[in-house]
């Protein structure tokens, strides 16, 4: 069965360094989004892709945030400056059809750890 | 601010009982309206949605949806220990674009 994959499943950085989360989205699938969920908290919308460019996005993904599809198959977040803050679990999630049916498909997730 | 609202729990039923689950959203706008299951350590995964006023079954599921009220909710019948886990409630915004999450609440089924 098709599967949104994540790399790393585990990074551990210090302050101020950049990150990069890697994605594979299900590839038939056009929409693609970022999420983020820190520990014992509310999973929290990042960002949504659609035709090579941001559709949406949320406060929290402000200018140390930023989103790529380099080629085709991957999916990346960068994190340029990374702050205690950003410790959490990162999802990725696409979906072929949008949100209206709801039918994301998730991965499994890259827990972010910044000493 | 749009919010999602649940009772965080644990609601704990006995096997076999039915579980009830509610969610209250602030956007009147809303249109659609999902249920995850998320076990611990795991990501989200669908469980059903629903737009229209009413009830949608699914096997033991079965979502409500009350949109004069914003209020939505999932009962689970026969409820298994397998089905313990953290549900989550999702928002769809009007624009299609964004889904805002509840804070989830924890269902423990104890055999």
């Amino acid at each position: 069965e098709p599967e949104v994959t994540q790399t790393p499943s585990h990074q551990v950085t210090q302050m101020g360094q950049e990150v990069i989360l890697r994605c594979v989205p299900i590839s038939n699938h056009l929409y693609f989004y970022w999420y983020r969920q820190i520990l014992g908290q509310k999973v929290e919308f990042l960002v949504s892709f659609y035709n090579n460019e941001i559709s949406e996005k949320s406060e929290i993904f402000d200018d140390q945030f930023s989103v790529e599809r380099p080629d085709g198959s991957n999916f990346t977040l960068k994190i340029r400056s990374t702050k205690l803050e950003d410790s959490a679990m990162y999802f990725c999630a696409s979906g072929s059809q949008g949100l209206g049916t709801g039918e994301l498909f998730f991965g499994e997730g890259s827990r972010l750890t910044v000493l | 601010q749009k919010e999602v609202e649940q009772n965080s729990g644990p609601l704990s039923v006995p096997e076999g009982a039915i579980a009830s689950l509610n969610c209250t959203y602030s956007d009147r706008g809303s249109q659609s309206f999902f249920w995850y299951r998320q076990y611990s350590g795991k990501s989200p995964e669908l469980i059903m949605f629903i737009y229209s006023n009413g009830d949608k079954e699914d096997g033991r599921f079965t979502a409500q949806l009350n949109k004069a009220s914003q209020y939505v909710s999932l009962l689970i019948r026969d409820s298994q220990p397998s089905d313990s886990a953290t549900y989550l409630c999702a928002v769809l915004d009007n624009a299609g674009n964004m889904l805002t999450f509840g804070g989830g609440t924890r269902l423990m089924v104890k055999p």
